[in-house]
């Protein structure tokens, strides 16, 4: 059963700021929340992984707040080749950390 | 670094045959490997967790005897689908985890295998 919660879809144009949130109320102490890009046909890529506040790498920033039952990955400045599948996922830290994958949230970005 | 390959990346076989699919974790061990299993337009199901030098731990559902997993070492897990059959067509996919920092884990996915039994 997935343990995160997230839109179906979102439409963006290029250049726009992208912001996806993720719900994860039942999130445990030592869980660490992370996110993964998929194309089609193609295997997620990780994208960014956080425990609390926010994290930035090059590609996108996560912000956790205080009580960590949600997340939302930004993305800065999208373009046509974001538009992709996006999930975020909670392992199961005293369980392998095993990842339940929920919908996930289907980014279409616009020209 | 972190990265994950599959061989094969597509294979077509006669129904009633097996298929192996093998996952290695090319520049990092592996504390963990999973599979999974995508249908079109779906998304990933967890298959099971496979420990080196040890038995898999398969999620509910999921046949033990039909899908065979073999975790030979730190760097390599193997997945054979025995007799196969049209309905196990599917997108295969395979993820090692590494250790990224003090309690932390990441978990880096291969490209996938698409099996298409006829």
């Amino acid at each position: 059963l997935a343990k995160t919660t997230q839109p179906i879809s979102m439409d963006s144009y290029e250049g726009q700021e992208v912001n996806i949130t993720c719900s994860h109320n039942n999130i445990a102490t030592n869980d660490y929340i992370t996110w993964y890009q998929q194309f089609p046909s193609q295997g997620p890529r990780f994208i960014i992984q956080g425990y609390k506040t926010k994290v930035t790498n090059e590609v996108a920033s996560l912000f956790i707040p205080a009580d960590r039952k949600s997340s939302t990955l930004s993305l800065p400045r999208v373009s046509l080749s974001d538009t992709a599948v996006y999930y975020c996922l909670v392992g199961e830290r005293y369980n392998f950390n095993k990842f339940y994958f929920g919908s996930g949230t289907k980014l279409n970005v616009k020209p | 670094g972190a990265v994950v390959s599959q061989h094969p990346s597509r294979v077509i076989c006669k129904s009633g045959t097996s298929v192996k699919i093998e996952c290695r974790s090319l520049d990092f061990q592996a504390t963990t490997m999973f599979w999974y299993r995508q249908f079109p337009k779906k998304s990933l199901m967890l298959m099971a967790t496979s420990n080196e030098g040890s038995k898999a731990t398969y999620e509910q559902g999921v046949e033990k005897d039909k899908f065979l997993i073999n975790h030979a070492s730190l760097t390599l897990s193997t997945l054979t689908v025995t007799s196969a059959h049209p309905e196990d067509s599917s997108f295969y996919i395979c993820s090692a985890s590494r250790e990224t920092g003090p309690g932390q884990e990441t978990q880096y996915f291969g490209p996938g295998t698409r099996l298409l039994v006829l």
